[in-house]
């Protein structure tokens, strides 16, 4: 059985970044696509930015390029992604999000973490 | 970017009868499409892809149907594990886009 397990809830000061991980288990991490959605309170979900492993070249979202960092560690199939220059509006709920297909981007996700919150306050 | 509306935002019914939930693509996403259904404080689940394909362990009182720009999801004899929130999601192109969410409560 597939599991994505994130690190634990965040406060960042404004300006500041943060790096949120996601460890996966009971399947081949290096060959599928990992995402990163965010959902602000009370709002809907918004895609930030994805990466297949293997390959190793990120794709991000344009609202985000710039302020996102995606990278992955093979020998512990952990992803990460880290936002930088943070202000209020970043404060949310992060997930990561397992594609379902191998080897491609653009498909629906069958596997998600539990979610990371990050409160960006001073 | 393809732009995904749901509606209604909100829809109060009853534990034992149906509701159904809408999504409108701004352009064609052929079968595309899938459902997944969030409860409070819990990361977001798959439901239904391809539009009208229920994920492993999906009972069938939930279904999917529609193609192109416009899609349901039909929920008969809503259970209390039911009531939640439910996004839509393309996967025509890239980036996959979400709906904003239809919340399904308690009437």
């Amino acid at each position: 059985q597939v599991q994505l397990v994130q690190s634990g809830a965040e406060v960042r000061e404004p300006g500041s970044s943060v790096k949120v991980s996601c460890k996966t288990s009971g399947g081949t991490f290096n060959s599928y696509a990992i995402i990163w959605v965010r959902q602000a309170p009370g709002q809907g979900l918004e895609w930030m930015g994805g990466l297949i492993p293997i390959f190793g070249t990120p794709n991000y979202a344009q609202k985000f390029q710039g302020r996102i960092t995606l990278s992955a560690d093979e020998s512990t199939s952990t992803a990460y992604m880290e936002l930088s220059s943070l202000r209020s509006e970043d404060t949310a709920l992060y997930f990561c999000a397992r594609e379902r297909y191998p080897y491609k981007t653009g498909d629906y996700f069958d596997y998600w973490g539990q979610g990371t919150l990050v409160t960006v306050s001073s | 970017e393809i732009m995904m509306t749901q509606s209604p935002a909100t829809v109060s019914v009853s534990p034992g009868e149906r509701a159904t939930l809408s999504c409108r693509a701004s352009q064609s996403v052929s079968s595309r499409l899938a459902w997944y259904q969030q409860k409070p404080g819990q990361a977001p689940s798959l439901l239904i892809y391809d539009a009208s394909t229920r994920a492993t362990g999906i009972p069938a009182r939930f279904s999917g149907g529609g193609s192109g720009t416009e899609f349901t999801l039909t929920i008969t004899s809503l259970q209390s594990e039911d009531f939640a929130v439910y996004f839509c999601q393309q996967y025509k192109n890239w980036p996959q886009t979400f709906g904003q969410g239809t919340k399904v409560e308690i009437k």
